[in-house]
């Protein structure tokens, strides 16, 4: 167990409704990446928030976007949804010391399906 | 596109055996590589990492080799368990940035 939680686990939507997925970083850690995985690929990277900003994107469209709360959780909400938003969305958590380099900590990912 | 990939999708091994796997990356700008093991319905788990002024590191049963003159790297497990069955990744940084490039991933089963 990493400490890192996520919710919903697993959940459908249909084409253009919107989605909002939640992760609770691991205790002590102020870092929060969002990463997106299809299936049988691997993850590509989508933001990353330190200190409740926005301080890093990856090559996704605006309407994918997010927040972190003064506890250090985080949202990843998706709009618009389509078809190949269909992934596992893993958030991970790292500290201040960890920020850039490969030891973040996953949490069990959330699966989304787009029907 | 992405920057880093594997050789090989699958990789049967016996148990007991030792296990290599391999990836290859093209960003000369990456100086930081990750392994990163993925089980079934689990996130990825760090498994080692090492860094471009290194070419070899070692951790509890694994080796990490890294070759920049081919830009290759490579996962040695010793002594492969049923436990090590999984999804293997590698992951590369550049300098200073904070996102992680994965590549598509190795499946390593291991046979009884």
């Amino acid at each position: 167990e990493t400490g890192v939680t996520q919710s919903p686990t697993h959940l459908i939507k249909t084409r253009g409704q919107q989605v909002t997925l939640r992760c609770s970083s691991q205790s002590g850690h102020n870092t929060v990446s969002w990463y997106q995985q299809a299936l049988g690929q691997g993850p590509q990277f989508i933001f990353q928030y330190y200190r409740e900003e926005e301080n890093g994107r990856g090559n996704f469209p605006p309407r994918f976007s997010g927040l972190q709360f003064p506890n250090y959780s985080s949202e990843l909400n998706v709009n618009a949804l389509e078809l190949d938003d269909s992934a596992l969305y893993l958030c991970a958590s790292s500290s201040d010391g960890t920020r850039y380099t490969g030891e973040l900590f996953f949490g069990e990912g959330a699966r989304l399906t787009v029907l | 596109g992405e920057s880093v990939g594997l050789h090989l999708p699958t990789l049967s091994v016996q148990e007991g055996d030792n296990s290599i796997i391999n990836c290859a990356y093209s960003n000369s700008a990456s100086d930081y590589f990750i392994w990163y093991k993925q089980e079934s319905g689990k996130g990825p788990q760090f498994i080692i990492d090492i860094r471009s002024n290194m070419d070899k590191r070692q951790g509890q049963r694994v080796t990490v080799l890294l070759n920049k003159t081919v830009k290759h790297l490579s996962l040695q497990i010793a002594a492969t368990q049923p436990g090590d069955s999984a999804v293997y990744f590698c992951a590369e940084r550049a300098s200073n940035d904070y996102k992680l490039s994965f590549g598509a991933g190795t499946t390593v089963t291991v046979r009884a």
